[in-house]
């Protein structure tokens, strides 16, 4: 079963508020996590990672922070704009595998 | 190049039939991954390729076939698949195959539908 999940399917927000997605995940054994962005019809885009001896990092427009205690992961988009209306994923790198393991995702919806 | 690209963007095909999906890279990375994406739901992983050999498939019927030609190239061979095998097909690729800070660069994925 996935090992990284989503509280909230979907969220819609007024176009220049903040928003934040959430994500909680099982293994704690990962040490690497990254938010990914997917518009219809693209593979998903990099947005922004975190390493697991961080519990914060940002960039433009974005924060990520991380809460290894309660295995829980957000994303903060700042001033949000029409284009980042998408689903955002969550993904977790597992120590010692090869493999990105995606959760199941929040679309957001970004009102005009 | 900073771009992941797959051939063909749409795919339609019976179950009887033989198709590829091929995916090219050029930015070095020396590890390639294929994905398969149901509508609404995360991608999954299917095969990672290390240095042009297969390190890991997780458990993938064997009517997918992947194959990496070189250290640009991935192409996931497809024999007999059936309806529920239509999905977006996801290729990327990285730096390494190792854990650490590893970020994998999607293409746009090829939609196969299996009819």
């Amino acid at each position: 079963g996935e090992s990284v999940g989503l509280h909230l399917p979907t969220l819609s927000v007024q176009e220049g508020d903040n928003s934040i997605i959430n994500c909680a995940y099982s293994n704690s054994a990962s040490d690497y996590f990254i938010w990914y962005k997917q518009e219809s019809g693209k593979g998903p885009q990099f947005i922004i990672d975190i390493r697991s001896n961080m519990d914060k990092r940002q960039g433009q427009r974005v924060t990520v922070l991380l809460n290894k205690t309660v295995k829980h992961l957000s994303l903060q988009i700042a001033a949000t704009q029409p284009g980042d209306s998408a689903v955002y994923f969550c993904a977790e790198m597992i120590q010692g595998a090869q493999k990105l393991v995606f959760g199941q995702g929040t679309r957001l919806t970004i009102n005009p | 190049d900073t771009e992941v690209t797959q051939t063909p963007k749409h795919l339609v095909m019976g179950m009887t039939n033989k198709k590829s999906l091929k995916c090219e890279q050029h930015m070095g990375h020396r590890a390639m991954y294929w994905y398969k994406q149901k509508a609404k739901k995360p991608p999954e992983l299917m095969f990672v390729y290390s240095y042009e050999k297969l390190s890991i498939n997780e458990s993938v019927p064997s009517r997918f076939s992947p194959e990496c030609p070189n250290s640009s190239l991935l192409n996931l061979h497809l024999h007999a698949l059936q309806p529920e095998d239509s999905a977006l097909y996801l290729c990327a690729s990285s730096h390494e195959a190792v854990s650490g800070a590893n970020v994998l660069t999607f293409g746009a994925g090829s939609r196969l539908t299996v009819l």
